[in-house]
């Protein structure tokens, strides 16, 4: 069974940093590229950032560019979204998500609540 | 950016009957690659993560109810639900994955009476 385990939430001030994680099962990580989706609580989606299957091509939303990093363990089957310079606008559940480019969404994870607050 | 823009935004169906969902793209979903359209939707119930239904258009997810269908080509795109069931409460999201980004339309809430 495919599973996508987000974890690394919390509560973080303007300018901070946080790390999220998530981890895969069930399928051959590195068959497939991996991104983040956000979702302001009660709000729509948002694509965030994506990562090829090798680690060595990544894409950022514009909102998060220069901000966010993503970063992939194929050893440990993890998917990382490292974001710095937080603003309460990143406020939101971050969802991991496979696929990346044309194949997209056939898995989420349950989320990761992220929240910006002073 | 690619525009995706669903219409209606919100839709109150009566148990049993038909729904329909459409979402126009600014572009062409056409991928010039392959020729394929990647257009998706998704369903997000109350509290629960997104789930896809549709890919590529008219291919339905594995477990999707065949009730779900998908329709459309170049930049007019429709879900239908043919008889509604309770269970289909929810937000309904097309999303383009052709071109960079890949972009979501706003979501079209679908209650059921």
């Amino acid at each position: 069974e495919v599973q996508l385990v987000d974890s690394g939430g919390g509560v973080v001030r303007p300018g901070g940093s946080l790390r999220l994680s998530c981890a895969a099962s069930g399928f051959t990580f590195d068959d497939y590229g991996m991104s983040w989706v956000r979702q302001v609580p009660g709000k729509g989606l948002e694509w965030v950032s994506g990562i090829n299957w090798k680690g060595d091509n990544t894409s950022y939303g514009d909102s998060v560019k220069g901000r966010f990093t993503i970063s992939r363990d194929n050893a440990k089957n993890s998917l990382f979204l490292q974001m710095n310079s937080l603003r309460a606008e990143d406020t939101a559940l971050y969802y991991c998500v496979r696929g990346g480019g044309v194949w997209f969404g056939d898995y989420w994870g349950q989320g990761s609540l992220v929240t910006v607050s002073s | 950016d690619v525009v995706m823009t669903q219409s209606p935004l919100s839709l109150t169906v009566t148990l049993g009957q038909p729904a329909s969902i459409s979402c126009r793209s600014s572009e062409t979903l056409i991928y010039r690659s392959d020729g394929n359209t990647y257009l998706n939707w998704f369903q997000q119930r109350p509290g629960q993560s997104p789930r896809r239904l549709i890919y590529k258009v008219s291919n339905r997810d594995s477990g999707v109810p065949d009730r779900f269908s998908g329709s459309g080509s170049g930049t007019d795109f429709t879900l239908r639900i043919s008889r509604v069931e309770a269970e289909d409460a929810g937000v309904y999201y097309c999303m383009q994955s052709t071109n960079w980004p890949q972009t979501f339309g706003q979501g079209t809430k679908v209650e059921i009476k």
